[in-house]
């Protein structure tokens, strides 16, 4: 159990163009899921918390203007990177909570996407 | 002072060696101690997962949590190549997680 997907695993795109990542529990219901970005041989960098049914909470520095998040029912969350640019390359990684274990603390994270903006 | 800290390595072992990985921490209100694995271009897997002082074992790994030294442990016997990965450790008190920076482990056959 506590299954996290992540698509698409990997994406090339054009400079200026936006890229949507999809982000989802496959067998429970997350309220909470985060979305975390890692530069090579870096940890993880919490960008923002998405609760379903209402707004994201972004971590100081993060653009909510440029990464929108929604997070649209309680298997579902969307990071759309806006108006992309070589500096957004990087492996962007989504995580939820599964409180049906009983360890609302643990999270469970999905493959990663690698995007690289050319 | 950073929340988490954790020894980046890399750290190389021969293979059927037991392997320490160690991370400290600075906020006595962390409740919850987990240890991930994440292989290279993947995203990190939950392998332990601690809620209070004492040891938590596991097939061939052990979690050691010292709330007392703020000071938490993942073991590995008879570590073996599948093993080589990046391990991070991670702690959380209410909805606030912290991840430590990852140690690089290489265990050549």
């Amino acid at each position: 159990g506590a299954v996290v997907s992540q698509h698409p695993s990997w994406v090339i795109c054009k400079s200026g163009t936006s890229v949507k990542i999809e982000c989802r529990s496959l067998d429970f219901q997350a309220t909470t899921m985060f979305w975390y970005r890692q530069f090579p041989k870096q940890s993880l960098m919490l960008m923002a918390t998405s609760n379903e049914g209402s707004k994201a909470t972004y971590e100081q520095g993060v653009e909510k203007d440029k990464f929108l998040i929604n997070h649209a029912s309680l298997t579902l969350s969307t990071l759309t990177v806006t108006s992309a640019h070589p500096e957004d390359s990087s492996f962007y990684i989504c995580s939820a909570e599964n409180p049906g274990q009983g360890q609302k603390e643990t999270q469970y994270f999905g493959p990663g996407t690698r995007l690289l903006v050319l | 002072q950073k929340e988490v800290e954790q020894d980046p390595g890399p750290l190389s072992v021969p293979e059927g060696a037991i392997v320490s990985l160690n991370c400290t921490y600075s906020n006595s209100a962390f409740q919850y101690f987990m240890w991930y694995r994440q292989y290279s271009r993947k995203g990190p897997e939950l392998l332990m997962y601690t809620y209070s002082s004492g040891n938590k074992e596991d097939g061939r790994f052990t979690a050691q949590v010292d709330k007392s030294s703020k000071y938490i442990s993942l073991f590995i016997r008879d570590s073996q190549p599948s093993d080589s990965a990046t391990y991070l450790c991670a702690m959380s008190s209410g909805n606030q997680f912290y991840f430590g920076t990852g140690t690089s482990l290489t265990v050549i056959p």
